[in-house]
């Protein structure tokens, strides 16, 4: 079975940190995506990366940066978090070459900005 | 633009009843696949179901079917016999297999099961 994992289940931090949140996978998918869901808004792609050091931007990047230094390991990060940022964050991966490119999860992580 | 509507923000279903999931899209493109995700509480996006705008036959899977209605733009989710755990957010999703990569996603919709 895919397993994607992150960090963590629930975080809570102080407007203006720095935050770090990790996802990995363990079944060689070359994409990873990160995602943000807020009630009524589904879920938003924040960024996504198809390869090692590779990103590309979703719809929603400001105020967000992304590391891929590994291929099963794609981090988030929040430069200067907001309160505007406390939602749920979600991490993906697919194969890059197989229809039909379904993505699957892992658990998410419920951000909270005080 | 592409784009999924999903217009039912909520439903109740009496348990054992099947149910339908509205899913509407929008692209110009003639090579798309549409999906279905459930959420449960515990927060974890599970794949449950996919079409292929190509497929001549409606996708099924177990008790999940997927009515699709290319010339109406439509990829409801049919549930048979629905039971207590599909109580859950379920989502529609479309990519374009020109940017694979990518999905699109509606709103979602809350599915309640009453025993």
């Amino acid at each position: 079975d895919v397993k994607v994992t992150q960090s963590s289940r629930y975080l809570v931090k102080r407007t203006g940190e720095k935050v770090f949140l990790e996802c990995v996978q363990d079944m060689d998918h070359e994409n990873m995506f990160w995602y943000r869901q807020d009630p009524g808004l589904g879920l938003r792609l924040i960024y996504f990366s198809y390869d090692v050091k590779m990103k590309e931007k979703g719809d929603i990047p400001e105020g967000y940066s992304v590391s891929r230094e590994k291929k099963e390991r794609f981090s988030l990060i929040l430069e200067s978090a907001s309160t505007n940022q406390t939602s749920m964050y979600l991490c993906a991966s697919s194969l890059q070459d197989r229809v039909p490119y379904e993505q699957y999860f892992g658990p998410g992580t419920r951000l909270t900005v005080t | 633009a592409q784009k999924i509507t999903q217009t039912q923000p909520g439903m109740f279903v009496q348990e054992k009843e099947a149910v339908t999931l509205d899913c509407t899209y929008d692209t110009s493109d003639q090579s798309y696949g549409l999906f279905w995700y459930k959420q449960p509480s515990s927060g974890e996006m599970i794949f449950l179901i996919y079409q292929g705008s190509y497929d001549e036959q409606n996708a099924t899977e177990g008790r999940y079917s997927l009515n699709f209605q290319k010339a109406r733009k439509s990829a409801n989710l049919v549930i048979s016999a629905s039971q207590l755990g599909d109580s859950a957010m379920y989502f529609c999703a479309m990519s374009n297999m020109d940017s694979n990569y990518q999905l699109i996603w509606g709103a979602g919709t809350k599915l309640i099961i009453k025993p």
